[in-house]
């Protein structure tokens, strides 16, 4: 099955610097890759995806990128605000082809120090 | 409003003593799953259904069951809670596997 691992576990920046959070997986058939936002006491939100087809994706101050070649994928946060401060996780299908679902890296803690 | 729900969000319950979460949903998704996450485990998948009566076992699905008799709907059945169930829980539907996953709020369970 697919093993996604998610570095780091807790990450603080400063208000306005940018975070990398980093995940890789272990399926070279994967081709879907999400990332989710989970603020306190709510459930997990998509917040973007890529799929293998493409390399980088951008969404305002978020972007994510995928290297197929070393199975790893990163999300990047630009000018980080107060509200980004929550649990991140990436995931990838398990088994590749994604019938069985996803399989979640264990989760980043981003803080935003004001 | 597109929606999952969860019910109930909290529970406290002792050993042994048969429980149902019920999860439900709005945006006629074919696909549904269960997760618990736990502090430094992340989200670990419990069992999964690709559709009406077809439910499947995740990566750790020791201890409770599921059913899908309606698409809306998708319990999750612990028929004899142990302590190590203590976790929360979270519900989640999408329309296939590899789109946007939309997450419940989530059930705080406590086996005491």
């Amino acid at each position: 099955g697919e093993n996604v691992e998610q570095h780091p576990s807790t990450l603080s920046v400063q208000e306005g610097d940018s975070a990398v959070i980093k995940c890789t997986y272990s399926d070279s058939a994967s081709n879907y890759f999400p990332w989710y936002k989970q603020e306190l006491g709510k459930g997990p939100q998509l917040i973007i995806d890529i799929r293998s087809n493409v390399g980088e994706k951008k969404d305002q101050r978020i972007a994510v990128t995928l290297n197929k070649t070393a199975k790893h994928f990163s999300l990047h946060i630009t000018e980080t605000q107060p509200e980004d401060s929550a649990v991140y996780f990436c995931a990838a299908p398990v088994g590749g082809g994604g019938a069985d679902g996803l399989t979640f890296g264990k989760g980043t803690h981003l803080i935003i120090q004001p | 409003e597109a929606q999952v729900t969860q019910n109930p969000r909290y529970l406290i319950t002792v050993t042994g003593k048969k429980l149902t979460v019920t999860c439900s949903q709005n945006m006629n998704h074919e696909y549904m799953s269960w997760y618990r996450q736990d502090p430094g485990l992340g989200l670990r998948q419990i069992y999964y259904s690709m559709n009406v009566e077809v439910t499947d076992k995740g990566d750790v699905p020791e201890g409770y069951k599921v059913s899908r008799k309606e698409k809306r709907n998708f319990p999750l059945i612990l028929e004899s809670p142990s302590p190590n169930q203590t976790s929360l829980y979270f519900c989640a539907s999408s329309l296939m596997t590899e789109t946007e996953a939309f997450f419940g709020q989530g059930t705080r369970l406590t086996v005491v």
